[in-house]
């Protein structure tokens, strides 16, 4: 499988701090993508960075690649409760627009 | 506000019979997906189709087929459902040629199967 993996695979924080999560993966990718899940719901596209790209920003989201790591970090600032849910980096690395998704990273924020 | 809608919330089926999970998108999305989420195992790929009546498989398309007989809809079938089908079902559609949009997810259809 050419499944992404995050880390940790969770992280409680306060309210106001920042929290970053890791993704590695193994293949050459097009793309990388980050999503959110509220508990039991379904997926929310967050942002995307390309692989010729190292860094991008969307509001209090920053993320990061390394292509030569195969590696990418996500970082939320200023964190509020209502960004309590699970986190999925996927990758597009077929070319055919199909995203191959990690475990996801259970980030938990407390008021 | 685009949406991906599916059928179906909670299900309870008996075993070996057949399922169907309805997935309709209203954005003129040209692929569609169906996924599977397990704990422990995140988000399986099953079934994708990039345009009506083509399907391809994913990577855990064992016990499931698909239909795409509009461009709106996706339907993923259990032929004869089983324990280990039980799971979180995910419909997913996207634009061709802008992955800068990501995918939209429907909300999922939790499925057991007794």
């Amino acid at each position: 499988s050419q499944q992404g993996e995050e880390d940790p695979q969770a992280l409680s924080i306060q309210e106001g701090e920042n929290a970053t999560m890791n993704c590695s993966y193994k293949t050459s990718i097009n793309n990388l993508q980050w999503y959110r899940q509220n508990s039991g719901r379904g997926l929310v596209h967050l942002i995307l960075i390309r692989s010729n790209e190292r860094e991008k920003h969307s509001g209090r989201l920053r993320v990061t690649l390394d292509t030569s790591k195969k590696s990418s970090s996500l970082l939320i600032t200023a964190s509020r409760a209502a960004d309590t849910a699970s986190y999925f980096c996927a990758t597009d690395y077929s070319g055919y627009s199909t995203l191959t998704f990690g475990k996801g990273t259970m980030l938990l924020v407390s008021p | 506000d685009v949406k991906v809608t599916q059928s179906s919330r909670y299900l309870v089926k008996r075993t070996g019979e057949k399922v169907f999970l309805e997935c309709v998108q209203d954005m003129d999305h040209e692929n569609m997906f169906w996924y599977r989420q397990d704990p422990g195992l995140g988000l399986r790929l099953i079934y994708f189709s990039y345009d009506v009546k083509m399907k391809e498989k994913g990577d855990i398309p064992e016990g499931y087929s698909v239909s795409r007989e509009k461009k709106e809809r996706f339907s993923l079938i259990l032929e004869s459902a089983s324990t280990n089908q039980t799971s979180m079902y995910l419909c997913a559609s996207s634009l061709q040629g802008a992955p800068s949009y990501g995918y939209t997810f429907g909300s999922g259809t939790r499925l057991t199967v007794v």
